[in-house]
């Protein structure tokens, strides 16, 4: 069983509609993450989560918002989506130790806004 | 701002042949560096990491990195490539708070 899941693994959706993708984990951790990529720009940060109040932007949050529901839970949205959300959008998790913690990730939904 | 770049956007390589992607990083104290690959339709798997110490790092799946600090980068190799190494390569370095800045990635793509 995956230890980081992600629904749904694929949504098409039109611009101006209200998207939510969650994310779920059977690991434990307490840290949890959103990441968006983009063909030749990697992986960029839109939010992250140290514990269930704990909630930070990352480098690309406009036109995103989350919500920790539980430890295990973390979803991501997009008020009103517009073409260029388009992309691929993973979840990861990590642990809250000091020090640098490896980050689990989730498959990825592809969202594609028309 | 810290940065990472891989200035290779695709790659094909024999099968058997041997593979090294680059990856180059911003200046900065000593890097937290990384490698992760992702296979069609998966998440990213960590193939290896470098916090310190010996500069040649083992990883998974036979793939090593080495870090030189001089000429700040960190490349991935692996002495003789198989199909199934056909993915995409992400370079990557920690920022603060466990977080972590990627690079463009490089598509691997190997020929039979």
């Amino acid at each position: 069983d995956a230890d980081v899941t992600q629904t749904p693994r694929n949504r098409i959706t039109k611009t101006g509609k209200r998207i939510m993708l969650e994310c779920s984990q059977t690991k434990g951790h307490d840290r949890m993450y959103w990441y968006r990529q983009d063909p030749g720009l990697g992986l960029r940060l839109i939010y992250y989560s140290f514990d269930v109040k704990d909630i930070n932007k990352g480098e690309i949050s406009d036109g995103y918002s989350v919500s920790r529901q539980a430890q295990a839970k973390f979803s991501l949205s997009l008020e009103s989506a517009i073409p260029n959300q388009t992309a691929l959008y993973f979840c990861a998790t990590s642990k809250g130790l000091a020090g640098w913690n490896e980050q689990f990730f989730g498959p990825g939904t592809r969202l594609t806004v028309l | 701002a810290q940065s990472v770049t891989q200035p290779d956007i695709h790659i094909t390589v024999s099968e058997g042949a041997s593979l090294e992607l680059r990856c180059n990083y911003s200046y900065g104290a000593t890097p937290y560096l990384f490698w992760y690959v992702q296979s069609p339709g998966q998440g990213l798997q960590l193939l290896l990491k470098y916090f310190s110490g010996d500069t040649l790092v083992q990883g998974i799946k036979g793939f090593e990195a080495e870090f030189k600090r001089s000429q700040s980068s960190f490349n991935l190799r692996k002495p003789s490539v198989h199909w199934s190494d056909a993915a995409e390569y992400f370079c990557a370095r920690a920022a603060a708070g466990n977080k972590l800045t990627f690079g463009g990635g490089t598509r691997v793509l190997v020929k039979p």
